[in-house]
């Protein structure tokens, strides 16, 4: 059975609207968790790194401001796009291992797919 | 720089042929490597993971891969492919040890299609 799991799995909101996406690790704690972002037909490109209990740590290009991540226990990170706009539309995925050191799989939530209309 | 190759957007196989969906790395150290695979409007699924030992590694659903250190490759394998075999596969490799300067890279996604 899923491990991660991610709510809501689909939104369709209006433009300006701040949406919360919940990421939560099952059975396991997680002091790390990750948040991607996929577009359509191509790959996973990391947004942040979700740290429990401190700051989470964004890739380069991508707005602190835009997208909030909060860590706030060792089984739930979320994600809010605050002020949603319809370039923001995407896919959006959380990962979580049950081992911080490296050599685990990462488990997937089964992604949001965010439309803002 | 730290990255993952799919040179392969799309494979196309017979069902019942055997299969492989190309990947190479460039890391610094030695590398953790993974294969996943996603289902539309799904997330990541793990396929199987090369850390260290056997250079042969076998994952779910019949599916192996090769680490080959010299070609700096992790090809994905499958001796017989099945229709349920289509979907988008992922090589990624994961940077940095621990925590707090770890983070993973995905290949660009090769999709398969196995035709009847």
């Amino acid at each position: 059975g899923a491990v991660v799991s991610q709510h809501p799995s689909w939104v369709i909101c209006k433009s300006g609207t701040s949406v919360k996406i919940e990421c939560r690790s099952l059975d396991f704690q997680a002091t790390t968790m990750f948040w991607y972002r996929q577009f359509p037909k191509q790959s996973l490109m990391l947004m942040a790194t979700s740290n429990e209990g401190s700051k989470a740590t964004y890739e380069q290009g991508v707005e602190k401001d835009k997208f909030l991540i909060n860590h706030a226990s060792l089984t739930l990170s979320t994600l809010t796009v605050t002020s949603a706009h319809p370039e923001d539309s995407s896919f959006y995925i959380c990962s979580a291992s049950r081992d911080d050191r490296g050599n685990q799989p990462q488990h997937f939530g089964d992604g949001t797919r965010l439309s803002i209309l | 720089a730290q990255s993952v190759a799919q040179p392969e957007d799309q494979v196309n196989v017979a069902e019942g042929n055997p299969l492989t969906v190309k990947c190479t790395y460039s890391v610094s150290g030695n590398p953790y490597l993974f294969w996943y695979v996603q289902y539309p409007n799904r997330g990541l699924q793990f396929l199987l993971k090369y850390i260290t030992g056997d250079n042969l590694v076998k994952g779910s659903y019949g599916f192996e891969a090769e680490f080959n250190k010299s070609q700096t490759s992790f090809h994905l394998k499958k001796p017989s492919a099945l229709v349920s075999d289509s979907a988008l596969y992922f090589c990624a490799v994961r940077v940095g040890r621990y925590s707090s300067a770890s983070k993973i890279i995905f290949g660009s996604g090769t999709r398969l299609s196995i035709r009847p």
